[in-house]
């Protein structure tokens, strides 16, 4: 069974600090994607970062970067310079090679002025 | 392109009535997706399509939810009899099956309340 764990329901940064916000996922399959995905308030789902397991360079998209770590399975995403516009529920997830997504159940996140 | 379309984007429907939601799936993608999404579960998964063929619906909650595609540019979810334990946020996804992760598109949601 594919299994996400996000285990920060809620956290807070200071607008302009660095905020990781942690994920781990199971799975028996050696190929696969992960990704953090951004809900805002108009819940459109909006991809923030991915990263093919293949890969062992760490995604980066601009402000955005990962920790792949596939040994331990885990998949932290690290927000630099935080901006109000980050704020938003943050949700971790995994795809198999059949485009099944499996999701964590989200992180809060609070961007303070 | 205009991305994935679901209409409506708000439904209120009282409880045993049938409520039908809709998705347009981006041209050219031949996998479709239905999703759910409450507090309680997060995002489930709940059927998928490949080239309108329905390959997964073990994440349909029960027999009152069915799915259709019944061409290539257009999806729908039926809930017939609704209950107030269906009100969630439902989310159709498109991609195209080979490109993995590629393209992977999500609609902006059905928010349906069940009184």
């Amino acid at each position: 069974a594919q299994t996400v764990t996000q285990s920060q329901p809620e956290m807070s940064v200071q607008e302009a600090e660095t905020v990781t916000l942690s994920c781990t996922y199971d799975t028996s399959e050696s190929n696969y994607y992960l990704f953090w995905y951004k809900q805002p308030p108009s819940r459109q789902m909006i991809l923030v970062i991915r990263q093919e397991a293949y890969k062992q360079q760490n995604a980066t998209e601009n402000r955005f970067s990962v920790n792949f770590q596939k040994a331990a399975k885990s998949f932290s995403l690290k927000i630099s310079d935080s901006q109000l516009g980050d704020t938003a529920m943050y949700f971790c997830a995994f795809m198999t090679a059949g485009n099944q997504f499996y999701f964590g159940t989200g992180t809060s996140l609070t961007v303070i002025p | 392109d205009a991305g994935v379309i679901q209409s409506p984007r708000h439904e209120v429907t009282e409880m045993g009535q049938e409520v039908t939601l809709r998705c347009k799936p981006i041209s050219g993608h031949n996998s479709l997706f239905w999703y759910r999404q409450t507090m309680m579960r997060g995002l489930e998964l709940l059927i998928y399509f490949n080239n309108n063929v329905p390959i997964d619906d073990s994440g349909m909650p029960e027999d009152r939810f069915s799915a259709k595609m019944p061409n290539a540019s257009f999806s729908t979810l039926k809930i017939q009899p609704s209950e107030p334990r269906d009100s969630a946020v439902y989310f159709c996804a498109s991609s195209f099956m080979g490109q993995g992760p590629y393209g992977y598109t999500f609609g902006s949601g059905t928010r349906l309340t069940v009184v």
